[in-house]
Parts: C-alpha cells; sequence; structure tokens
C-alpha cells in the first residue's frame, strides 16, 4: 500500500541554523510533489512544488530536492526564524491525480 | 483576495444528529476538495469537484458522508447521523484545478460530536 513518512514527529532547532525535513514515500510514482506549511487551527499554505524531472526547487530561504530513486523528497529552511515554527506537510502526487495525500507532519520549533 | 472560507468554525452536535458543513472557494476556482484531519492523524482526502465532471467520492468513509457542489461554487458537506468517530476538523480546497495545482485551503470546520 502507499505510504508517505515524514522525520520525527517533532524537531527543533537552533534559530540561524538550517532545517531539514524528510519525506519518504513508498508505492508512489510521484509525477509531482507538494509542500505545504500549517499553523495551530489554520488550514494548509502551499509552500512549494517540485516536478519528477526537476531535482531541486528554491524560493526565498526554502530549497526542495526531489530523488526519484531515493523515493525522497528534503525540505530545507536556512537561517531559520522563530517565525518558521509550525507543521510542514509533504504530498507525493502520481500523474493525473487531483487529490492530495498527506503525510502526518513534521512540527518544526525553532528556538531562540 | 478574498481566500476560501468555511462556515461554521465550530460545530457541536448530539450523536446522531445530521450536520451540515459549508465551503465558498475561490472565485473562479473550479476544483474543489474535502479533507478530513483527525487528532494526530494526517489530512484524510474526502471528495473532489472538477467541473461539471461526476465528482471523487472514492475518500468518503461511509454512506453516511455526502458533498455537493451547486452551481460550480459553493459545496456542502452532510453527515447524517453522526457518531463520535466522526469528530475532526473538515478542510476545504479550492484550486485552479488541472495536474499540480497548488491548493487553497480554508481555515476549517471543527466538528465535535458529544
Amino acid at each position: 500500500s502507499q505510504k508517505i513518512e515524514q522525520n520525527s514527529e517533532a524537531l527543533n532547532i537552533q534559530e540561524g541554523k538550517t532545517a531539514t525535513l524528510t519525506c519518504n514515500y513508498t508505492n508512489y510514482s510521484p509525477a509531482y510533489l507538494q509542500w505545504y506549511r500549517q499553523d495551530p487551527g489554520r488550514g494548509p499554505v502551499f509552500l512549494l512544488l517540485i516536478r519528477e524531472n526537476e531535482k531541486e526547487k528554491r524560493k526565498e530561504r526554502l530549497k526542495v530536492t526531489f530523488d526519484t530513486t531515493l523515493k525522497q523528497s528534503l525540505f530545507h529552511i536556512t537561517a531559520s526564524q522563530p517565525a518558521d515554527s509550525a507543521t510542514y506537510l509533504c504530498a507525493p502526487t502520481n500523474f493525473g491525480n487531483e487529490k492530495l495525500t498527506f503525510g502526518t507532519g513534521t512540527r518544526l520549533t525553532i528556538i531562540p | 483576495g478574498a481566500g476560501v472560507s468555511q462556515s461554521p468554525s465550530n460545530k457541536v452536535t448530539e450523536k446522531g444528529k445530521d450536520v451540515e458543513l459549508r465551503c465558498d472557494p475561490i472565485s473562479g476556482h473550479t476544483a474543489l476538495y474535502w479533507y478530513r484531519q483527525s487528532l494526530g492523524q494526517g489530512l484524510e482526502f474526502l471528495i473532489y469537484f472538477q467541473g461539471n465532471s461526476a465528482p471523487d467520492k472514492s475518500g468518503l468513509p461511509s454512506d453516511r458522508f455526502s458533498a455537493e457542489r451547486t452551481g460550480g461554487s459553493v459545496s456542502t458537506l452532510t453527515i447524517q447521523r453522526t457518531q463520535q468517530e466522526d469528530s475532526a476538523v473538515y478542510l476545504c480546497a479550492s484550486s485552479l484545478g488541472g495536474t499540480g495545482g497548488e491548493q487553497y485551503f480554508g481555515p476549517g470546520t471543527r466538528l465535535t460530536v458529544t
């Protein structure tokens, strides 16, 4: 069956350091993979989408990599700030499939 | 501009009652999705509407759940004969449609069944 695993439920990182979150998937052949941020009591907010033919995507302090051989995506936040504290969700998606299946998320806390 | 809105924000109901949850998508978005998020669980897909096509109902957990989308805009998720395990946050999202489109989520409706 299809499975999405995100590293450790909670991750604590010192302010200013790089936070790296992992998303591993099995029994998917995703055409693309999306990352979302969710704050308590709010709906997820889209951050980045990376396609299967892209190795890396950047947006400001965010960087996503996508390794279809390892079946893994890494999400990096450089120069992390307390405001980056949130739960981060990944969603690998097969081609033609509109509905998103999310991992359970990683709760990131940036410690001042 | 206006985002996705949902109402009510909170709903407490007694077991066995029916509830209706409403979603107003972003104007011009042809795709609309319902998800459910239970405490400690990930987001679970429920149903997807795209334009005038038949909805994808593959995620609905039982026949007590149904949804409709009127006029290609507002959507209502109905849960009949609510059970305690239906307690969760119900999230609606919309997108422009097409493969790979980012989804815009509403704030959710927190449903508590007592």
